[in-house]
């Protein structure tokens, strides 16, 4: 049982790329989330998704697109990289809507230039 | 939409000694409220929450306590040890899935 497993690690990216963060996770959650954490901002709901299938916006969606095919998998997509997307990512998932814990990936530093 | 704001940014304590960390929110439709501790480099991880049907709950060195009336909840740490020194979060919602975060606490605990 992996958990949330999330790749890659560390990537850099030049302004104007593409790229998909990926996320999964093998506790067959129907909930998954995916924040940024920024120094001083704390973390800040970017996309969510209730099931596969069902995707919705969070604070800061712009720049961000996410789907979900699977239950298993939520990626999230950067279209066009700018360096204030410089962040590290974290995909989560919860069991229950309203009485689940939040299960955390290990994290995605993602630096653009 | 929720809004929540966490007090102090930074908190320094002697070790053995207690540590507070203050939380205020703006929806009064959130019922659920976590507290995360993230240490250096790592994933944040829940260690205690609480529910607006109950006041206070306490696991062991770690309580939190809720005000619904005046929209804020406070996680205290008694006996801090180096161990304690991280960034805590708290956050509310009525989803767990849509948690929104504090801006977070780096607490240090001197030894």
């Amino acid at each position: 049982n992996a958990g949330v497993t999330q790749t890659p690690k560390f990537q850099v990216l030049k302004t104007g790329q593409s790229m998909t963060l990926q996320c999964a996770q093998d506790m067959n959650h129907e909930y998954m989330s995916w924040y940024r954490q920024d120094p001083g901002m704390g973390l800040r709901l970017i996309h969510y998704s209730v099931g596969a299938g069902i995707t919705d916006q969070g604070e800061v969606p712009n720049g961000y697109n996410v789907s979900r095919s699977t239950t298993e998998d939520f990626p999230l997509r950067l279209l066009s990289a700018a360096p204030s997307q410089t962040s590290v990512y974290f995909c989560a998932s919860s069991s229950d809507r309203s009485n689940g814990e939040l299960f955390f990936g290990e994290g995605s530093r993602l630096t653009v230039l | 939409g929720e809004n929540v704001e966490q007090h102090p940014s930074t908190l320094s304590v002697q070790e053995g000694d207690s540590a507070v960390i203050k939380c205020t929110y703006s929806d009064s439709a959130s019922n659920y409220f976590p507290w995360y501790k993230q240490e250096l480099g790592k994933r944040p991880q829940l260690i205690i929450d609480i529910r607006s049907n109950v006041g206070e709950k306490k696991d062991q060195r770690i309580a939190v306590t809720l005000n619904k009336t005046a929209k804020h909840f406070s996680l205290h740490i008694t006996e801090t040890q180096p161990e304690d020194s991280a960034v805590y979060f708290c956050a509310a919602s009525r989803w767990t899935n849509k948690l929104i975060f504090g801006t977070g606490t780096l607490l240090a605990v001197q030894p």
